[in-house]
């Protein structure tokens, strides 16, 4: 069956670090990947989308990476700060179909000051 | 800067009343969208719909649910026959073009089904 797999546990890091979160997939042949941020009570806010012929976008402090051959995606803030803690989602479009993203259940990032 | 905005924010409800959930999307946005999510679980898609008509539903979306635009800015869902596992946020999605895009969320009304 077709997976989308965040890590469940909270990734807690210290202000000024990079953090790293990782979105991994089964079963899918993506078209494009997306990253939403979301904060408690509130809805999902885009962050960056990565199509499957590419390996990096970068916006900002945000970096991500798409390996197809890996069936992973990372997603990178550097210099992170307090303001970045919030649940991080990762949405796969899968090719050939519905062009409805499909969402992970996201990883908690804490960034303590 | 736009925004989608959903209203109301917080609905208390009864089992097997009917509830409407309402949504002003984008004003230039041609897709519009229902998601949930249960709390603690993922995002799930429920509808999507595009020219005064569903394009894609999902599972959850049964015939106790139906959408909706009766005028030029509105996007309603409804529930017709609220079960107590129909308690979640929802939450409503805009986006300009189908393909290669972002959705644009709306704060999500929270339903609670008692």
């Amino acid at each position: 069956s077709q997976k989308i797999e965040q890590n469940s546990e909270a990734l807690n890091i210290q202000e000024g670090k990079t953090a790293t979160l990782t979105c991994n997939y089964t079963n899918y042949s993506p078209a494009y990947l997306q990253w939403y941020r979301q904060d408690p009570g509130r809805g999902p806010v885009f962050l960056l989308l990565i199509r499957e012929n590419e390996k990096e976008k970068r916006k900002e402090r945000l970096k991500v990476t798409f390996d197809t051959t890996l069936k992973q995606s990372l997603f990178h803030i550097t210099a992170s700060q307090p303001a970045d803690s919030a649940t991080y989602l990762c949405a796969l479009v899968a090719s050939g179909g519905s062009y409805i993203p499909t969402f992970g259940r996201g990883t908690s990032l804490i960034v303590h000051p | 800067e736009p925004e989608v905005t959903q209203t109301p924010s917080h609905q208390v409800t009864q089992m097997g009343q009917e509830v409407i959930l309402r949504c002003v999307p984008i004003s230039n946005h041609l897709y519009f969208y229902w998601y949930r999510q249960i709390l603690g679980q993922k995002v799930e898609f429920l509808v999507s719909f595009y020219n005064n008509e569903i394009s894609e539903k999902s599972e959850i979306f049964d015939d106790q649910f139906s959408v909706e635009r009766p005028d030029g800015s509105n996007f309603t869902l409804k529930i017709r026959s609220t079960k107590l596992e129909d308690s979640a946020m929802y939450f409503c999605a805009s986006s300009d073009r189908e393909v290669n895009t972002e959705a644009f969320f709306g704060q999500g009304t929270r339903l609670t089904v008692v």
